[in-house]
């Protein structure tokens, strides 16, 4: 059974420091994507991670994967207020979306 | 072009009550996919359709969830006898394409609600 998971689940994140949000999962799987969450909306895409190796940014984000040790991160650099959501991972898992427990993040001055 | 819609976007019910949620996938999209967001959690898929047939139900919890796409483009999840459980934001995706890795678009979710 493929698993998903995040950590850490909660992040208070001081304005201009950089942190780092990790996804492991638990069987091979060659596309991982990663959705932000705002409270009472619905999932926006950031990336699409395709191949071993893979580094995608966008912003303050910058995502990367790694299929052999089955595991992705999400950076931020000079975390900013407007970072403040959940972001999710999901990975493909017998045609449908199997996602992390998300993580919380919480950017203050 | 229009995204993922959903309907209603709320919706609170009693215990016992039959409830059917409605999801509009983007047009032209051959895939369909119901997940189930606990709050707190992450989704949940519950049932993924191809055309108008259901290709994986998995993930229905049991048997008082049912959904349907008879056209091959809305699809209604139907809930019957309504357990305080299942309350959570039901959302759907679609996708383009018959292959899995095709990336999924997500409406803005029906929160429901059981009392």
């Amino acid at each position: 059974e493929l698993k998903v998971e995040q950590n850490p689940l909660f992040l208070s994140m001081q304005e201009g420091k950089n942190y780092t949000i990790y996804c492991n999962y638990s069987t091979t799987s060659d596309r991982l994507y990663w959705y932000r969450q705002d409270p009472g909306k619905s999932l926006e895409s950031l990336f699409v991670l395709l191949s071993n190796g893979a580094v995608k940014q966008e912003g303050r984000l910058m995502a990367s994967l790694d299929t052999k040790a089955r595991l992705s991160t999400l950076h931020i650099t000079a975390a900013v207020h407007d970072l403040s959501a959940t972001y999710f991972c999901a990975v493909v898992g017998r045609g449908k979306l199997i996602f992390g427990q998300g993580t919380e993040l919480s950017v203050k001055p | 072009g229009a995204g993922v819609s959903q309907t209603p976007s709320n919706k609170v019910t009693e215990k016992g009550k039959y409830v059917e949620l409605r999801c509009d996938p983007i047009s032209g999209h051959t895939a369909l996919y119901w997940y189930r967001q606990s709050l707190g959690q992450g989704p949940e898929f519950l049932i993924y359709f191809q055309g108008t047939g259901a290709a994986d139900d998995s993930g229905l919890p049991n048997d008082r969830f049912f959904a349907v796409r008879p056209e091959g483009s809305v699809s209604t999840l139907k809930i019957q006898r309504t357990e305080r459980g299942d309350s959570a934001v039901y959302l759907c995706a679609s996708s383009s394409g018959q292959s899995s890795y095709n990336e999924q678009f997500f409406g803005p979710g029906t929160r429901l609600t059981v009392l």
